[in-house]
């Protein structure tokens, strides 16, 4: 079946720009993480998306960064002002019923951000 | 506070040989346990978890994770390494604060597996 798909792959973009970064999960999957993975580095947790209730926004970096799930599927993440230090790779995340024995997540194959 | 530690940034097994990759934890309660593989350009992928039961969990592409409370480790291993198993690994444990189903992650282990 059809696995969690992000787009574009890859974005090129001029410091001071903004860029959305596209996520669709897998059909069904009610709960949707966004991460960030620098060079060498581990992931970092961005936000949390789970049914109608309030997304966990805790992970943010700065109020630069924002994202929406619209009608419990696709998930945008806009940052705006790009900094060259928003350049990573950036993982969208989908289970599809937390806590109901389901606890692993899908991974997207990532957006790799380059701010030039 | 929750946390996950991959001590090794890097491990270096010989083809044929047994691997093992080291994962060290710190949660209050009982920890919900993942290894997770990421090969170049692509995503992570599920490799196996640890939520209750039989302390040797089994997953894919051969590897295998045992969770040792008294140690709070669930190291990963395999017991032949083969060459197309050299990628990134990361173990991660469930957060349980909050109420949400958030996973932290270890920074990462490469492995290298050598012909």
């Amino acid at each position: 079946g059809a696995g969690v798909s992000q787009s574009p792959s890859n974005k090129v973009t001029e410091k001071g720009k903004d860029v959305e970064l596209r996520c669709d999960p897998i059909s069904g999957h009610t709960a949707l993480y966004w991460y960030r993975q620098s060079l060498g580095q581990g992931l970092e947790f961005l936000i949390y998306f789970q049914g109608n209730s309030a997304p966990d926004k805790s992970g943010l970096p700065s109020d630069r960064f924002s994202a929406e799930r619209t009608g419990g599927s696709v998930s945008t993440l806009t940052i705006q002002r790009t900094q060259q230090e928003d350049s990573a790779v950036y993982l969208c995340a989908s289970i599809l019923q937390p806590g109901q024995g389901q606890y692993e997540q899908y991974f997207g194959p990532g957006t790799r951000l380059t701010v030039t | 506070a929750q946390s996950v530690a991959q001590p090794e940034d890097q491990v270096n097994v010989a083809e044929g040989n047994p691997l093992t990759v080291k994962c060290t934890y710190s949660v209050s309660g009982n920890p919900y346990l993942f290894w997770y593989v990421q090969y170049p350009n692509r995503g992570l992928q599920f490799l196996l978890k640890y939520i209750t039961g039989d302390n040797l969990v089994k997953g894919s592409y051969g590897f295998e994770a045992e969770f040792n409370k008294s140690q709070t480790s669930f190291h990963l291993k395999k017991p032949s390494a083969l060459v197309s198993d050299s990628a990134l690994y990361f173990c991660a444990v469930r957060n349980l604060s909050g109420g949400y189903n958030k996973l932290i992650f270890g920074a990462g282990t490469r492995l290298a597996v050598h012909p």
